[in-house]
C-alpha cells in the first residue's frame, strides 16, 4: 500500500500569505496525484489532479506540482475563503489512500 | 449538472447491517466508476470501494473487505454500500462520489462528491 504524509497537519496564516503543503508517498507514483479542499460540514471538492492540472473553477492562485514521490499544492496569495483543510490522495493503485490532512488557519 | 445524492444512513447497532444509496443524476451513470470514501467525526478522509461503470472490477479497502459490498443500478442511476457486520469504528459520514473521466481512462481521482449520510454504529 502506498503511505501518503502530509505536512505540516496544521499552519496559521494572514491574508495574503503565500501558503505551501506537501505530501510525500511512500513509493514512486509518477503524477498520481489529486489535492482536495475540504470546508467544515461540506464534501470535500477537488483542486488539482495529476499532480499539477487545475481543474475547471478552481482560482489560479491554487498551483500543485512534484512527481514520483513527493508532491506540493501552493496557494499563491491566501483568500479569506481558503481556510479549510486540504487533502492529498494518491491515484496510482489500490488501496487508494489520502494524507492526514492540513488545516489552514487564520492568524 | 452532475448530482449525487446520498441515503440510507442512521443509527445502527454493532454487529447490525445498513445500505447506502447513491441517486446520481447529470452524466451518463453507466460510464463512470464510482466510490464509497467515509470520514470519521473530526477525522481524515478515507477510501472504502470502488466499482467501474460495467460493474466488473470492484475494489475495497482491507478494513471492509468481507463486511461490506458495492453494487450498482445502472438502470436506476443508482450506486450502493451493503455494510454489514457493522462496528463501532464504522461510525462516518458516507460519501459517493464520481470518477470525473469515463470508462478506460478512468483516473481514480473524486469528482465530484455527494453531501454525505451520517452512519452511526452503538448500542
Amino acid at each position: 500500500d502506498i503511505q501518503m504524509t502530509q505536512s505540516p497537519s496544521s499552519v496559521s496564516a494572514s491574508v495574503g500569505d503565500r501558503v505551501t503543503i506537501t505530501c510525500r508517498a511512500s513509493q514512486g507514483m509518477s503524477s498520481w496525484l489529486a489535492w482536495y479542499q475540504q470546508k467544515p460540514g461540506k464534501a470535500p471538492k477537488l483542486l488539482i489532479y495529476a499532480a499539477s492540472s487545475l481543474q475547471s473553477g478552481v482560482p489560479s492562485r491554487f498551483s500543485g506540482s512534484g512527481s514520483g514521490t513527493d508532491f506540493t499544492l501552493t496557494i499563491s496569495s491566501l483568500q479569506p475563503e481558503d481556510f479549510a483543510t486540504y487533502y492529498c490522495q494518491q491515484a496510482n493503485s489500490f488501496p487508494l489512500t489520502f494524507g492526514g490532512g492540513t488545516k489552514v488557519e487564520i492568524k | 449538472e452532475v448530482q449525487l445524492v446520498e441515503s440510507g444512513g442512521g443509527l445502527v447497532q454493532p454487529g447490525g447491517s445498513l445500505r447506502l444509496s447513491c441517486a446520481a443524476s447529470g452524466f451518463t451513470f453507466s460510464s463512470y466508476a464510482m466510490s464509497w470514501v467515509r470520514q470519521a467525526p473530526g477525522k481524515g478522509l478515507e477510501w472504502v470501494s470502488t466499482i467501474t461503470g460495467s460493474g466488473g472490477s470492484i475494489f475495497y479497502a482491507d478494513s471492509v473487505r468481507g463486511r461490506f459490498t458495492i453494487s450498482r443500478d445502472n438502470s436506476k442511476n443508482t450506486l450502493y454500500l451493503q455494510m454489514n457486520s457493522l462496528r463501532a469504528e464504522d461510525t462516518a459520514v458516507y460519501y459517493c462520489a464520481k470518477d470525473p473521466k469515463p470508462r478506460s481512462a478512468a483516473t481514480n481521482w473524486f469528482d465530484p462528491w455527494g453531501q454525505g449520510t451520517l452512519v452511526t454504529v452503538s448500542s
